[in-house]
């Protein structure tokens, strides 16, 4: 089955910086490619995707960029908030387009 | 607020015994996925129905049931419980066909003791 890894498990930055994390996957027929922040005790929710016919998107401050050939995607969180710690996740969808495939997830402090 | 609802939100029980746990998808939605969330083991997808068919399973023990009815609501059964089994679980919806976006509910959390 498809394998997610991300990186890293933990990011500390100071408020004001940019944060990225990277998300490998194994199923060179994934096609869809969302980022989900979790914050404590609440639900995931979905702050941007891209498809793999797009290398790249842009929302305000968070931005996701695709390299298919690679296998891999990265989120990019510019000007960092306290407001952005929080858990991340990668879910690259599976083969069949059935299901979202969760990485483990990477942990985001900003310290002001 | 995702428009997806989940109840009960908290469920205390024993060993052994068995529970249901319900979810309700956005409005026009016909996807409906649930997720077992537990320190250890991560977001993990246990199984995805699409307009009260079932379309995929992942790791979810043959102690677990789910379906999907006619109102496309959707209820996970869980039996047998063991200790193991305590967790959050989640539920997502989306629009499913091409449309892969999903949203999740608040989740319930469940505690075997």
């Amino acid at each position: 089955g498809e394998n997610v890894e991300q990186h890293p498990s933990t990011l500390s930055v100071q408020e004001g910086d940019s944060a990225v994390i990277k998300c490998t996957y194994s199923d060179s027929a994934s096609n869809y490619f969302p980022w989900y922040k979790q914050e404590l005790g609440k639900r995931p929710q979905l702050i941007i995707d891209i498809r793999s016919n797009v290398g790249e998107k842009k929302d305000q401050r968070i931005a996701v960029t695709l390299n298919k050939t690679a296998k891999h995607f990265s989120l990019h969180i510019t000007e960092t908030q306290p407001e952005d710690s929080a858990v991340y996740f990668c879910a690259p969808n599976n083969q069949a387009g059935t299901a979202l495939i969760f990485g483990k997830g990477t942990t985001l402090s900003v310290s002001s | 607020d995702s428009g997806v609802t989940q109840t009960p939100k908290h469920l205390i029980t024993a060993t052994g015994q068995r529970v249901t746990l319900r979810c309700s998808p956005r409005s026009g939605d016909l996807s409906v996925y649930w997720y077992q969330q537990s320190l250890d083991q991560g977001l993990q997808f246990l199984i995805h129905y699409y307009n009260g068919e079932e379309r995929a399973k992942g790791n979810i023990l043959e102690r677990f049931s789910a379906q999907q009815f006619p109102d496309l609501h959707s209820e996970l059964n869980l039996s047998s419980l063991e200790l193991g089994d305590s967790a959050l679980y989640f539920c997502a919806s989306s629009v499913g066909r091409t449309r892969y976006e999903q949203y999740f509910g608040p989740g319930t959390r469940l505690t075997v003791t």
